[in-house]
């Protein structure tokens, strides 16, 4: 049984260029979370999702953040004109049916700004 | 905003040693969930506690939860070198699927 597998696992981009990270889920899990972690600090959570929908995004920022689950394919963390501040690792968790259930995480993806 | 705050921040135990971790919440939680991350790792599910008063054992560590379902612990008899690492609480925040994650206590054992 594959884990909740994320995409790329690091990915170094230039300021002002775009960043998309890829997760996805475990099998037979329909929910999905993001969360951002900067080195020897806590997860900080950022937004979640089911399949086509967007139920709490009050943790990600309100511009040049954005996330989808679509219906066929990974989710999609984007981040836009990206910036020094970005620099962190993402992390994706999935779990079953409701949020009262162990989430799932993948191993991440290292984003470094240069 | 709804905070969970963990203490101690960092812990340094010879190999041996018991270790405990607290998590508390400034609201009441309808469950908590422990963490474990190793260095450079990924979070790993530990455990779930629902009820209030809970106490539940996985081979040396013990978790609990508190009777006003406000705080819990995790308490680790006779570290290993194995250990190390951060543990995270993490509660659902009132009305809403999103957990808020704990600061997290990182665990190191020295041999």
């Amino acid at each position: 049984n594959a884990g909740v597998m994320q995409n790329p696992r690091h990915l170094v981009r230039r300021r002002g260029q775009e960043a998309r990270l890829r997760c996805s889920p475990m099998k037979g899990h329909s929910h999905v979370y993001w969360y951002r972690q900067l080195p020897e600090e806590g997860l900080k959570f950022m937004v979640y999702l089911q399949k086509e929908n967007i139920i709490d995004e009050s943790g990600m920022p309100k511009e040049r953040f954005s996330a989808e689950f679509p219906k066929e394919g990974p989710s999609i963390l984007r981040i836009q004109q990206v910036v020094r501040g970005d620099s962190a690792a993402y992390f994706c968790a999935s779990s079953r049916r409701d949020a009262n259930q162990p989430q799932h995480f993948g191993d991440g993806t290292r984003l470094s700004i240069l | 905003g709804q905070q969970v705050m963990q203490i101690p921040q960092y812990q340094h135990v010879q190999e041996g040693e018991d270790f405990t971790t607290y998590c508390n919440s400034s609201t009441t939680l309808s469950n908590i969930q422990w963490y474990k991350q190793r260095p450079g790792g990924h979070p790993v599910f530990l455990i779930q506690l629902v009820k209030s008063g809970e106490v539940k054992k996985q081979k040396r560590l013990t978790f609990q939860f508190g009777e006003a379902k406000k705080n819990s612990s995790l308490h680790i008899t006779a570290t290993q070198t194995t250990d190390v690492g951060t543990y995270f609480c993490a509660g659902p925040t009132s009305g809403t699927y999103k957990y808020i994650f704990g600061t997290g206590t990182r665990l190191k054992v020295l041999a």
